[in-house]
């Protein structure tokens, strides 16, 4: 079955670093996602992401953090200026479509991002 | 805001049994979706059964199956006969309109040989 794969699997950066964090979603998908969970939290949408552009975001994805899909196949996440906080696990998901005819949303295996 | 609830924040069950975990949300959405996710030791999230909100029959998917009270709000996950396996960061999630997800803090289920 097609995966969602997502690199690296562990990044350590110092803090005020810059971070991306890749994912390759599942190759027909047209909806790309990302989502963190900070150790012990609940998992956190981020954003959303379709025909090239954010179609939603959360209160957390604030301009520190970018998305782009810069050659058709992968999807990244960019964290500018990286802070302690943002130490969590970062999930990308994928879905083929979000009408009626519904497909679920697929997840990576995460990347642990640990900011020093 | 659609905001969802995992009362159970941990659960054990011996191994071969049967344990349910509780989800309740709130929504004045008529329209949606609800997961169970499964997040084993190594972190990646796993679907594990869905339900849409329209459907009246509760999904099924081999030893997993829904409780889908859709005036009540609830949506509780049902194990049967338990694995090691099993045993994971379960979280119940409610998919918006807008696609978004909403997930639940977890329960994080034990299985006891």
């Amino acid at each position: 079955e097609p995966e969602v794969t997502q690199t690296p699997s562990h990044q350590v950066t110092q803090m005020g670093q810059e971070v991306i964090l890749r994912c390759v979603p599942i190759s027909n998908h047209l909806y790309f996602y990302w989502y963190r969970q900070i150790l012990g939290q609940k998992v956190e949408f981020l954003v959303s992401f379709y025909n090239n552009e954010i179609s939603e975001k959360s209160e957390i994805f604030d301009d520190q953090f970018s998305v782009e899909r810069p050659d058709g196949s992968n999807f990244t996440l960019k964290i500018r200026s990286t802070k302690l906080e943002d130490s969590a696990m970062y999930f990308c998901a994928s879905s083929a479509t979000r009408d009626r005819d519904f497909r679920p949303q697929h997840f990576g295996d995460g990347t642990r991002l640990s900011i020093l | 805001a659609q905001t969802v609830t995992q009362s159970q924040p941990e659960m054990s069950v011996q191994e071969a049994e049967t344990v349910t975990l509780s989800c309740t949300y709130d929504t004045s959405e008529s329209d949606y979706y609800l997961f169970w996710y499964k997040q084993p030791p190594s972190r990646q999230m796993i679907l594990v059964i869905r339900q849409e909100a329209y459907k009246q029959q509760n999904a099924t998917e081999n030893r997993f199956s829904v409780n889908f009270q859709k005036a009540a709000k609830s949506f509780s996950l049902k194990i049967s006969d338990s694995q090691l396996g099993d045993a994971a960061m379960y979280f119940c999630a409610y998919r918006r309109k807008d696609d978004k997800i909403i997930f639940g803090k977890g329960t994080r289920l034990h299985i006891l040989p």
